[in-house]
Parts: structure tokens; sequence; C-alpha cells
């Protein structure tokens, strides 16, 4: 599966749209991006996937380069209780999840 | 609906101390991991099963042993526990991939290891 580069931390103002960036420049044409969070001291979160449209759900959406090369996460309107780590994967279709890793993620920072 | 659930929360072993480390999940789920994180480190699988009966080294296997005992439950054990293995150890599960391929993980809340 192919490797994902995301910041170390990012900060957000409550209430604006988090914008979280992730790159995949080597992603082939069968993997998925799926993106997990996880709340101080629990377990990761699933939160969206996509293989290369737009994609929205209750929770977030998902934006994804014409190249696929990288990608955004964003949560429309933040609120504290959105402070966690946000992890990026990229799995290959149809490939068992314990074959794909999760790296150190980014640490997004909601403040009033 | 519980999901995943993992016992115990928190232990303590001393140095060479046995342990085995529970998990069950109640979605018929036929996919279970094992995590490890370390401090402000990412998740690191340890041993996954795919379906009962089968189970395949992840990133890290050294020092543990996994029993996929039935479709619900998957056990870490740790034979002779050691202070680099203080960690919090994540259980997951999922289910087989939809009909274009996805398949998210459940976690459950993690057991908090500390190893003297």
């Amino acid at each position: 599966d192919a490797k994902t580069t995301q910041p170390t931390s990012m900060d957000c103002a409550e209430g604006r749209a988090a914008n979280l960036p992730c790159n995949h420049s080597t992603i082939s044409g069968n993997e998925y991006v799926y993106w997990y969070r996880q709340i101080h001291s629990q377990g990761p979160q699933y939160i969206i996937h996509g293989l290369k449209n737009n994609e929205t759900n209750e929770m977030a959406s998902l934006i994804i380069t014409e190249d696929r090369k990288s990608s955004t996460l964003i949560l429309p309107h933040a609120t504290l209780r959105d402070t966690a780590v946000y992890y990026c994967i990229v799995r290959r279709y149809n490939t068992n999840a314990g074959k794909s890793t999760f790296g150190d993620g980014t640490t997004l920072t909601v403040k009033p | 609906n519980a999901g995943v659930t993992q016992t115990p929360k928190f232990q303590v072993l001393k140095t060479g101390q046995s342990m085995t480390l529970q998990c069950a999940q109640d979605m018929n789920h036929n996919s279970m991991y094992w995590y490890r994180q370390d401090p402000g480190m990412g998740l690191r699988l340890i041993y996954y099963s795919a379906s009962e009966g089968t189970t395949d080294k992840g990133e890290v296997p050294n020092g543990y042993n996994v029993s996929r005992l039935n479709k619900r439950e998957f056990s870490l054990r740790l034979e002779s526990a050691a202070p680099s293995q203080t960690s919090v150890y994540f259980c997951a599960s999922s289910d087989e991939p939809d009909s274009l391929g996805n398949q998210p993980q459940h976690f459950g809340d993690g057991t908090r290891l500390s190893i003297l």
C-alpha cells in the first residue's frame, strides 16, 4: 500500500472549517483513501473513505484531487470535541485492512 | 450495542510475568486485529486474523502470541513481559470487504499496560 504524508499538527478556530491535507503521491489505481481519528485515550474512529470522487457523510467531506496524489479531509464546522489525531491511510481494493498501517497522523487542535 | 470490548482496561506487570489481553466483538465481523500504540506515536499492527482459524503477523509480532478462539474473540498473549512492551494495546475488527472492496475498522477503547 502507498505511504502517506501528513502535517504533524494544525490549529483551527471553533466554528470554522478544518482542512486536513494528506499526500499520497504513490497511490495506485485500485487503492482507496481512508480517514480515521483518535480522540485522546480512545480507540481510533472511522470517518470516511473514497476512491476518486469526493465523498460526504454526517461527519466530514473528503476531497481527492483529480490525479489522486493528495486529498483533504474537511470538517465543516469544527468544535472543541473535534480535537484529535487524524490518520490518513491508503489501502488496496479488497485487501485485508491488516495489510495497511497507521502513520503518526495530524494532531488537530480546535481553539475557542 | 457494545462493538469491540477489551479487557482489562489497565494492567501493571512485572518483567517476566505473562498476561493475556482479551478482545471480543459483537458485530459478526470476520477480521480482527491487535495494535500497539506507544506514547506520541501512531498505531503499529502486531497480529491480525482474517477469519476464524487463521492468524498472520503484522509489523511488530515479536514477543506476542495470538489466538482466534472463535469468530467473536481474539486474544493477545505476552509470555514473558518486558519493559519495552509497555504500551496501549488496541483491538479492532472489520467486516468482509463490501462490493467496492471497502473495509472500515472498528476499534475498542484499549488496554493500558505497564511493565515494571
